[in-house]
C-alpha cells in the first residue's frame, strides 16, 4: 500500500463545476499537510496548507480528517486556469511523501 | 516565502557522459534536500534524501553509485547523474523543506536530455 494515496483522475469537468479530490494516508504520525498545484513541466508550486480546521481561500477549501487519515481538496466555480495536476504532500519526519497526483482539465 | 534555486533548467547530453545539478536554498539554511525524479505523465518519485554532512539516504530502487548526491553545505546539495543513458532522460526537481518544518520549497526543475 502506497504512503499516500489520491483519487486516480483524470477529472474532466465543464466551467463552472466543483470538483473534489481525496488523498489518504497511511502514518498517522504525519505532521502536516499541503496541496500542491503542477502545471505541465513545471514544478510544484503550493496551493494551500490544511489544517484541521479546515482551511478556505476563495474557491478552494482543504480540510484534513486525522481519525480517518484523509485530506480533501474542493475547487468550487471551476475556470480554464485550474487546469493542472494536483498533489497532496504530507510531510512526516522531515520528509515529504506526495499523492501520485490527480489531472484536472477544465473545460469551456 | 524561503526560494530554491536549481541549475540548469535544461541540459542535452550525449549517451555516457556526466551531468551535475545544483540545489541551493537561498535565504534559509537547510540540513536535509530531497531529489526527486518525473517522468512524462507520472508523479514526483523520491529518489534520495540529502543529508548536510553526511551520506545521502537513498529510495529503493535508485543506484547510489550512478546518481551521486554532495551536500556539502547548508545551502547547496548536488545531484551528480553518471555516465547517463537515454532512459534517464526525465525532469529532476529538488526540494528542501522550510526552516520551520513547514511546506517544501522546490527548485525549478532540470530538464536531461540525454541522446
Amino acid at each position: 500500500r502506497k504512503e499516500v494515496e489520491q483519487d486516480p483522475g483524470p477529472f474532466n469537468v465543464p466551467e463552472g463545476a466543483t470538483v473534489a479530490f481525496n488523498c489518504t494516508y497511511s502514518n498517522s504520525a504525519s505532521q502536516s499537510f499541503f496541496w500542491y498545484r503542477q502545471d505541465c513541466r513545471k514544478e510544484p508550486k503550493l496551493l494551500m496548507s490544511v489544517y484541521s480546521s479546515g482551511n478556505e481561500d476563495g474557491r478552494f477549501t482543504a480540510q484534513l480528517n486525522r481519525a480517518s487519515q484523509y485530506i480533501s481538496l474542493l475547487i468550487r466555480d471551476s475556470k480554464l486556469s485550474d487546469s493542472a495536476t494536483y498533489l497532496c504532500v504530507v510531510n512526516g519526519a522531515g520528509k515529504s511523501t506526495f499523492g501520485d497526483g490527480t489531472t484536472l482539465t477544465v473545460k469551456p | 516565502g524561503a526560494v530554491v534555486s536549481q541549475h540548469p533548467s535544461r541540459v542535452i547530453c550525449k549517451s555516457g557522459t556526466s551531468v551535475k545539478i545544483e540545489c541551493r536554498s537561498l535565504d534559509f539554511q537547510a540540513t536535509t534536500m530531497f531529489w526527486y525524479r518525473q517522468f512524462p505523465k507520472q508523479s514526483l518519485m523520491l529518489m534520495a534524501t540529502s543529508n548536510e554532512g553526511s551520506k545521502a539516504t537513498y529510495e529503493q530502487g535508485v543506484e547510489k553509485d550512478k546518481f551521486l548526491i554532495n551536500h556539502a553545505s547548508l545551502t547547496l546539495s548536488t545531484l551528480t547523474v553518471t555516465s547517463a543513458h537515454p532512459e534517464d532522460s526525465s525532469f529532476y526537481i529538488c526540494s528542501a523543506t522550510g526552516p520551520h518544518d513547514t511546506e517544501a520549497f522546490f527548485g525549478q526543475g532540470t530538464r536531461l536530455t540525454v541522446v
